[in-house]
């Protein structure tokens, strides 16, 4: 039982390039999250979904595109990377809705420069 | 607007003392639930406890303690004979819109100095 996994851990992107975040729970949750971390600013949600085939926007969304196709797996694509996205990206999952506790993955570091 | 603050940027004490981490909250909903999260140096966010609004008894956990109070619409953490182990950083969290997701306050960096 491996929770919450999240692939890469690392990452340098120039900008304008692209990539995609890979998020896998094996924890049979419905609902999963895209956070990103800043220093100073706490987690702000990216992009959630409430089960698979569903996306919704978070507080910030824009620059970000989000597929949830299987319901195990959230991708994360960034089509054209700007420094602005410079973070650290979180995601998470949990079983119901923000009544239960959330599980997260350890974390993406990405740079753009 | 629903949200959480924690003012407290950054704490700092001596290993054995004991400390409080502030978290007041704004919401309109009648019934809600609130989170406290754990990021220790390592990175990864941890859940420590989550409180629903009918029930504000205290909760106690080893050396972790709770007080949630309504009426100043606050849901405090305090740690008990602090150590350094607990040196992370503390988020504060409230479901918002349909309790769909959380908000995140902008957390508070405990220092334990041994």
């Amino acid at each position: 039982n491996a929770g919450v996994t999240q692939t890469p851990k690392f990452r340098v992107l120039k900008t304008g390039q692209s990539m995609t975040l890979l998020c896998a729970q094996d924890m049979n949750h419905e609902y999963m999250y895209w956070y990103r971390q800043d220093p100073g600013m706490g987690l702000r949600l990216i992009h959630y979904s409430v089960g698979e085939g569903t996306t919704a926007k978070g507080e910030v969304p824009d620059g970000y595109n989000v597929s949830r196709l299987k319901k195990q797996n959230f991708l994360l694509g960034l089509e054209s990377a700007a420094p602005s996205q410079t973070s650290v990206y979180f995601c998470a999952s949990s079983y119901l809705t923000g009544f239960t506790e959330q599980y997260f993955g350890p974390g993406t570091r990405l740079t753009v420069t | 607007a629903q949200k959480v603050t924690q003012a407290q940027t950054e704490i700092s004490v001596v290993e054995k003392e004991d400390v409080t981490l502030d978290c007041v909250y704004e919401t309109r909903d009648t019934t809600y639930y609130l989170f406290w999260y754990k990021q220790p140096p390592s990175g990864e966010l941890v859940f420590l406890i989550r409180r629903n609004s009918f029930d504000e008894q205290n909760e106690i956990s080893g050396r972790y303690s709770w007080n949630f109070q309504k009426s100043t619409s606050s849901f405090n953490f305090t740690i008990t004979a602090s150590q350094v182990v607990d040196s992370a950083v503390y988020f504060c969290a409230l479901p918002i819109f349909g309790n769909e997701k959380l908000t995140f306050g902008t957390g508070t960096r405990l220092t334990i100095i041994p």
